[in-house]
């Protein structure tokens, strides 16, 4: 079966470090991944997705990067965190194409002060 | 950016009752999916819905497919203090190739007073 893993659980920067946040998915290939985030008291936000290692789009302009340097491997960054990063990010997959069901991670709540 | 319109925000209710929530949207999705949440967790699906005017169950919850492909209802028959949580409609678009992001209501908060 598949599992998709997140960490660190929770964490918490300084405004103005780096940031970087790590999803990596077991039991599947070639999926679908993506990068949500939720503030809080509201629904999840589309960041980026990747339908490949190297290909990554984004949904809204912001602090915030993606990457995937391996098949099943999607990281989250950034090179100076703003107060306005904080909330719970959240990685999704789902298999190739669209209209897959996506399956959510645990979640990284990210506290900037 | 784009927004589904989720009612009732929250519900306080008895436990044992049934609950209703729905979502509309101004524009077509080709599926419809109902999460739930509980705090300081990911999403966890419940139903998926890909026809219009589909009705699926899923033990005491059941969902329906609006037929103008803008809008979706989930049911709770009898609920139980587990119930409790936050539940998310989305909406995906699910036309040609490549990848296609969720677009999310912002959840309704279900609380069951025993």
């Amino acid at each position: 079966s598949q599992t998709i893993h997140q960490w660190p659980a929770t964490l918490v920067q300084p405004v103005g470090s780096p940031l970087s946040l790590e999803c990596t998915v077991e039991g599947t290939s070639n999926p679908n991944l993506y990068w949500y985030r939720q503030a809080a008291g509201r629904g999840l936000q589309l960041l980026f997705y990747s339908v490949g290692i190297g290909q990554i789009s984004s949904e809204v302009p912001q602090n915030l990067s993606a990457s995937r340097p391996q098949d099943r491997q999607f990281i989250l960054s950034s090179k100076k965190l703003l107060l306005s990063d904080s909330g719970f990010y959240l990685c999704a997959w789902s298999k190739q194409g669209r209209g897959e069901t996506q399956y959510f991670g645990p979640g990284t709540r990210l506290l900037v002060l | 950016g784009q927004q589904l319109n989720q009612s009732p925000q929250s519900m306080f209710i008895q436990e044992g009752e049934d609950v209703s929530m729905n979502c509309t949207s101004s524009s077509i999705f080709n599926t419809w999916l109902w999460y739930k949440q509980d705090p300081g967790e990911g999403p966890v699906l419940l139903i998926a819905l890909y026809k219009a005017g589909e009705l699926t169950s899923n033990g005491r919850l059941t969902a329906q497919f609006g037929i103008t492909r803008k809008d979706s209802f989930l049911n709770i028959s009898a609920s139980i203090p587990s119930d409790v949580g936050i539940y998310f409609c989305a909406g995906q678009k699910g036309l040609g190739g490549g990848a296609d992001g969720l677009t999310f209501g912002k959840g309704t908060h279900l609380i069951i007073q025993p």
